[in-house]
């Protein structure tokens, strides 16, 4: 079946400017978490939804970022004023039901590019 | 708090040697821990996972790890490496009421013919 999907594969902006990335989960999966990934540098966890709620937030760097799950299914990763150093790959996982350990599923990721 | 490291940024092997990638784990949980590969320009894919069950944890193409909870490690090994194993590692544990998984630095497999 379908993996995760991310849009846009890459995304050029200029500073200050506004930018939107969508993450498609593995239908049925209701778990789904946001991830940033800078050059040379392992994932880091930016906010994670169950279901339709962000049950954990934490690691949102600043009030610039925000994401939503208005429906339970697409979510979208939203920065407000980029900034260069936004600049990474965003990477979207989905979970299934087996719980906090069972398989997160990766999308491709959006590289964010602002200039 | 978890955290993991893995201790080499770049390992180098030749082609049908045998594999090893280190990393040891911080936990104040009884910890899941994963194998993650990532292919240049590719999403990334699970290799393998522990959570409390076997402590030799066996994944995919080849690939084997084993926990050790008296050394606090989850080393990565394979008998004999391929070409197609050239790739970035990341060691990765799990915070266990979220599932947020907490990535290494990675670790880049180069494979020489």
């Amino acid at each position: 079946g379908a993996g995760v999907s991310q849009t846009p594969s890459n995304k050029v902006t200029e500073k200050g400017k506004y930018v939107e990335l969508r993450c498609d989960p593995i239908s049925g999966h209701t778990a789904l978490y946001w991830y940033r990934q800078s050059l040379g540098q392992g994932p880091e966890f930016l906010i994670y939804f169950q279901g339709t709620g962000a049950a954990d937030d934490s690691g949102l760097p600043n009030d610039r970022f925000f994401a939503v799950r208005p429906e339970g299914s697409v979510s979208t990763l939203k920065i407000q004023r980029t900034e260069r150093g936004d600049s990474a790959v965003y990477l979207c996982a989905s979970r299934g039901k087996g719980g906090s350990t069972d398989t997160q599923y990766f999308g491709p990721g959006t590289r964010l590019t602002v200039l | 708090a978890q955290s993991v490291t893995q201790l080499d940024s770049h390992v180098s092997v030749s082609e049908g040697t045998p594999v090893l990638l280190r990393c040891n784990y911080s936990s104040s949980y009884s910890p899941s821990l994963f194998w993650y590969v990532q292919h240049p320009n590719k999403g990334l894919q699970l290799l393998l996972k522990y959570t409390s069950a076997a402590t030799l944890v066996k994944g995919i193409n080849g690939f084997e790890a084993e926990f050790k909870k008296s050394e606090t490690s989850f080393h990565l090994t394979k008998p004999s490496a391929h070409m197609s194993d050239a790739a970035e590692y990341f060691c990765v544990v799990t915070r266990p009421n979220t599932g947020k998984l907490i990535f290494g630095q990675g670790t880049t497999l180069q494979v020489k013919p």
